[in-house]
């Protein structure tokens, strides 16, 4: 089946600084993926939506200009947390549609010092 | 606009007992919809989908589901719960407009109890 990495897998920053994390189609082209937060014990909640070679579209409520998302080529993805603040701890997990499948990546646990 | 909701947010059942995690969705278009399983500190993991095609619709590791559409309802099954089936299941629905939207619901925690 269709394989979605990313990376990094897990990332320690200070407060103030920014991070991004990757996420790739690998054996597929994927002109929307999808951008999901979890908390401990929570579901996944839709952050934003990556179309390539356009603006995302984000959910109400998430910050556009926090979380910068870019989908640059049709296999990758980039969400980017600027300005990083122990609230922003999470688990960042992305998907890639392929056909009418969603596809996830294994996710990002992210720590905010 | 599409949700999902998941009436129970945790269930419990014994080894070797069925197993049910109700589903239900709304959505203004046609949906497809899925059945994700989550075990502690690992990735999703596909169970099964329904895209319009046979209403029951059996995954892997002994699951099935039923689409009912007069009842807006993809509940999962299993006959004989297993200990490993303990993880949290998400069902989501997924509509193609303009754009995908994929919608998670709330989740439901299963406990197998031996």
């Amino acid at each position: 089946g269709a394989v979605v990495s990313q990376h990094p897998s897990r990332v320690i920053c200070k407060s103030g600084t920014s991070v991004k994390i990757e996420c790739r189609s690998l054996d597929f082209q994927a002109t929307t993926m999808f951008w999901y937060r979890q908390f401990p014990k929570k579901s996944l909640m839709l952050m934003a939506t990556s179309n390539e070679g356009s603006k995302a579209t984000y959910e109400q409520g998430v910050e556009k200009d926090k979380f910068l998302i870019n989908h640059a080529s049709l296999t990758l993805s980039t969400l980017t947390v600027t300005s990083a603040h122990p609230e922003d701890s999470s688990f960042y997990i992305c998907s890639a549609s392929h056909g009418n499948e969603q596809f996830f990546g294994p996710g990002t646990r992210l720590t905010v010092l | 606009a599409q949700s999902v909701t998941q009436l129970d947010s945790h269930v419990s059942v014994s080894e070797g007992t069925p197993v049910l995690l109700r589903c239900n969705y709304s959505s203004s278009y046609s949906p497809s919809l899925f059945w994700y399983v989550q075990h502690p500190n690992k990735g999703l993991q596909l169970l099964l989908k329904y895209t319009s095609a046979a209403t029951l619709v059996k995954g892997i590791n002994g699951f099935e589901a039923e689409f009912k559409k007069s009842e807006t309802s993809f509940h999962l099954t299993k006959p004989s719960a297993h200990m490993s089936d303990a993880a949290e299941y998400f069902c989501v629905v997924s509509v193609k407009t303009s754009y995908d939207k994929v919608i998670f619901g709330p989740g439901t925690s299963l406990s197998v109890i031996p």
